[in-house]
C-alpha cells in the first residue's frame, strides 16, 4: 500500500500570500495524483487531478505539479474561502487507493 | 445537477449490521465508477470500495474485505454498501461519490453517520 505523507500539517498564511502544499509518496505513483479542499462539515471537493488537471469549475489560482514521488499544490493568491483542509489521493498503485493525512491551511 | 445522497446510517452494536444506500440523480449512473469514502470523526480520509459500471469489477481496502459489499442497481440509480461483522473502527462519516475517471471522484454526497457502539 502506499503512503502519502502531505507537509506541513499546518500551514498558515494570510489571504493574498501564496501557499505551497506538498504530498509524498512512498513509491512512484506516476502522474496519478489528486488533490481534494473539504470545509468543515462538508463533503470534499476535487480540485486537480492527475497532477496538474484542473477539475471543472476551479480556479485557475489552483495549481498543481509534479511527478513521480513528490507532488505540489499551490494556490497562487489565497481568498478567505480558500482556508480548509487539502487531501491528496493517488490512484497510481490500487487497490487501495489511499489519502494523505491532509494539510490544515488556516488564516494567520 | 448532479446529486448523491446517503442513507442508511446510525447506531449499530459491534458485530452487527447495516446497508447504506446512495441515491444518484442529475448524470447517467451506468456509465461511472461509483465508490465509497469514509472519514472517521475528526479524522482524515480512506478509500473503502468502489464498482464498475456494470457491477463486474469491485474494489475493496483490505480491512473491510470479507465484511462488506458494494453493489450497485442502475435500473434504480443507486448505490448500495452493505456493512456486516461491524466494528468500533468502522465508525465514521460515509460518503457515496462518483468516479470522473477510476478512482478519481468529481461529485460527493452528503455523507451518512456510522455510529458502532455498545
Amino acid at each position: 500500500e502506499i503512503v502519502l505523507t502531505q507537509s506541513p500539517a499546518t500551514l498558515s498564511l494570510s489571504p493574498g500570500e501564496r501557499a505551497t502544499l506538498s504530498c509524498r509518496a512512498s513509491q512512484s505513483v506516476s502522474t496519478y495524483l489528486a488533490w481534494y479542499q473539504q470545509k468543515a462539515g462538508q463533503a470534499p471537493r476535487l480540485l486537480i487531478y492527475d497532477a496538474s488537471n484542473r477539475a471543472t469549475g476551479i480556479p485557475a489560482r489552483f495549481s498543481g505539479s509534479g511527478s513521480g514521488t513528490d507532488f505540489t499544490l499551490t494556490i497562487s493568491s489565497l481568498e478567505p474561502e480558500d482556508f480548509a483542509v487539502y487531501y491528496c489521493q493517488q490512484r497510481g498503485n490500487w487497490p487501495p487507493s489511499t489519502f494523505g493525512q491532509g494539510t490544515r491551511l488556516e488564516i494567520k | 445537477e448532479v446529486q448523491l445522497v446517503e442513507s442508511g446510517g446510525g447506531l449499530v452494536q459491534p458485530g452487527g449490521s447495516l446497508r447504506l444506500s446512495c441515491a444518484a440523480s442529475g448524470f447517467s449512473f451506468s456509465s461511472y465508477w461509483m465508490s465509497w469514502v469514509r472519514q472517521a470523526p475528526g479524522k482524515g480520509l480512506e478509500w473503502v470500495a468502489n464498482i464498475k459500471q456494470d457491477g463486474s469489477e469491485k474494489y475493496y481496502v483490505d480491512s473491510v474485505k470479507g465484511r462488506f459489499t458494494i453493489s450497485r442497481d442502475n435500473a434504480k440509480n443507486s448505490l448500495y454498501l452493505q456493512m456486516n461483522s461491524l466494528r468500533a473502527e468502522d465508525t465514521a462519516v460515509y460518503y457515496c461519490a462518483r468516479e470522473i475517471i477510476v478512482v478519481v471522484e468529481d461529485y460527493w454526497g452528503q455523507g451518512t453517520l456510522v455510529t458502532v457502539s455498545s
